[in-house]
């Protein structure tokens, strides 16, 4: 079993649409995880951390549930230049490294 | 701007040839720089930790003696790839952690290499 695992899509959905993404994972001893984007081609780049609480940066919402070893990424109001791979990461529960999921890809279109 | 770049950004070369990937942090220090790889579809896949002054801690499956790394000043980090391979074929990028916030990292453009 991976220690992150994501649905691959490809989700294709319209401009304006809300889509949300989500992501389990297996360690019980990680403590920090993140979104990242990834482009084609390019290296990925931090989106936004996820906390417990929930946390909201403009159109994108992360959550995480400790209990469920879930986390979800939400996009509201989709553009089309949030077409994108989306990485769900976590840290490796005390080894200083991160584990990445394979990504969810994300499409937007007109 | 970016804080760590990556030369080449891509290479071409023939079976059995060695390629050097150098990864620099810029305008800060990294003590510990990662080392990924990443084949088409699939996620990133962490090869090592390069620590500077001292010897690379080697991920399991991942052969160090093929995987070279040489982390020889706070700045630059680089990985050989000896006697290369068309299975070698891959986008390698590397990261640097910022400020010892080992989970926030920066990563390199990432370097394609094409094995032929």
């Amino acid at each position: 079993r991976k220690e992150v695992e994501q649905d691959p899509g490809p989700f294709n959905v319209p401009e304006g649409a809300t889509v949300a993404f989500n992501c389990t994972y297996s360690n019980s001893a990680s403590q920090s995880f993140f979104w990242y984007r990834q482009d084609c081609r390019k290296e990925p780049k931090l989106l936004m951390s996820v906390y417990s609480s929930g946390n909201e940066d403009g159109r994108f919402t992360a959550q995480l549930n400790r209990a469920s070893q879930y986390i979800s990424l939400l996009i509201r109001d989709s553009k089309l230049s949030d077409s994108a791979t989306y990485l769900c990461v976590g840290d490796s529960g005390g080894y200083n490294k991160l584990i990445f999921g394979a990504g969810t890809r994300l499409a937007v279109h007109p | 701007g970016a804080v760590v770049s990556q030369h080449p950004s891509w290479v071409i070369c023939k079976s059995g040839t060695s390629v050097k990937i150098e990864c620099r942090s810029l305008d800060f220090q990294a003590t510990t720089m990662f080392w990924y790889r990443q084949f088409p579809k699939q996620s990133l896949m962490l090869m090592a930790t390069s620590n500077e002054g001292s010897k690379a801690t080697y991920e399991q499956g991942v052969e160090k003696d093929k995987f070279l790394i040489n982390h020889a000043s706070l700045t630059l980090s680089t990985l050989t790839v000896t006697s290369a391979h068309p299975e070698d074929s891959s986008f390698y990028i590397c990261s640097a952690p910022v400020r010892d916030r080992v989970y926030e990292q920066y990563f390199g453009p990432g370097t394609r290499l094409t094995v032929t």
